[in-house]
């Protein structure tokens, strides 16, 4: 079956920038919407940014201007960057694969922990 | 963007009880595009329900969903100890998405 296995810094100072990469293992990556979704400690959930196997993308507004997503369709994977984080940029970070018939998320990556601190 | 509203806010019940949890939208949301997730603690979620009564692959029938338009709900028939996690609605059909705020069922 289909697993997302996903990579990325895990600690960053004030005004770095985050970099995250999801890989695509067992299935086919066309006809998806690769998607980017993080979760403060202790908090729900927040949709980032979705981008498709032709590289369309939608971003949040609230992060849009921050905030990049790329894929690379050779390698089976995509990802996401954000320019100039802050304490409030900590979350745990979950790359997924979305449904173009239904938006739905599944299955999701392991999730990678980011924390910013100085 | 579309505001969905989880209640109640934590579920305290026993194992074979039966949970009904609900996720209220301020604007009309296709069914389509309405999904459930459970959360443990320390796990990535797991999807339950897509299209609002659609079972995902290899979910137990003891959950279900209903519902349309602004009010959702999912139901757990009767509790396993596995159950006892966060759950989370989510809409995808107007951008940006958006989840609920969450559902916890405790013991």
């Amino acid at each position: 079956q289909v697993q997302l296995q996903q990579w990325g810094a895990g600690l960053l100072k004030p005004s770095e920038t985050l970099s995250l990469t999801c890989a695509v293992h067992g299935g086919s990556f066309t006809g998806y919407y690769w998607t980017w979704i993080r979760q403060p400690p202790g908090k729900g959930l927040e949709w980032i940014a979705e981008i498709n196997h032709s590289g369309g993308a939608n971003y949040n507004p609230s992060l849009t201007s921050r905030l990049t997503v790329s894929i690379d369709t050779s390698n089976s994977q995509f990802s996401l960057r954000l320019t100039s984080v802050t304490a409030a940029d900590v979350a745990v970070y979950y790359c997924a694969r979305g449904h173009s018939y239904s938006g739905s998320l599944d299955p999701w990556g392991q999730g990678t922990l980011v924390t910013v601190s100085s | 963007e579309i505001v969905l509203t989880q209640s109640p806010g934590t579920l305290s019940l026993s194992p074979g009880a039966r949970a009904t949890l609900s996720c209220r939208a301020s604007q009309s949301v296709s069914s389509i595009y309405l999904a459930w997730y459970q959360q443990r603690p320390g796990q990535a979620p797991r999807l339950l329900i897509y299209g609002a009564s659609r079972r995902a692959t290899g979910i137990p029938d003891r959950f279900s969903g209903s519902g349309s338009g602004t009010d959702f709900t999912l139901t757990i028939s009767s509790l396993e100890p596995e159950d006892f996690a966060m759950y989370y609605c989510h809409q995808s059909g107007s951008s940006p998405a958006t989840f609920g705020q969450g559902t916890k069922i405790d013991i």
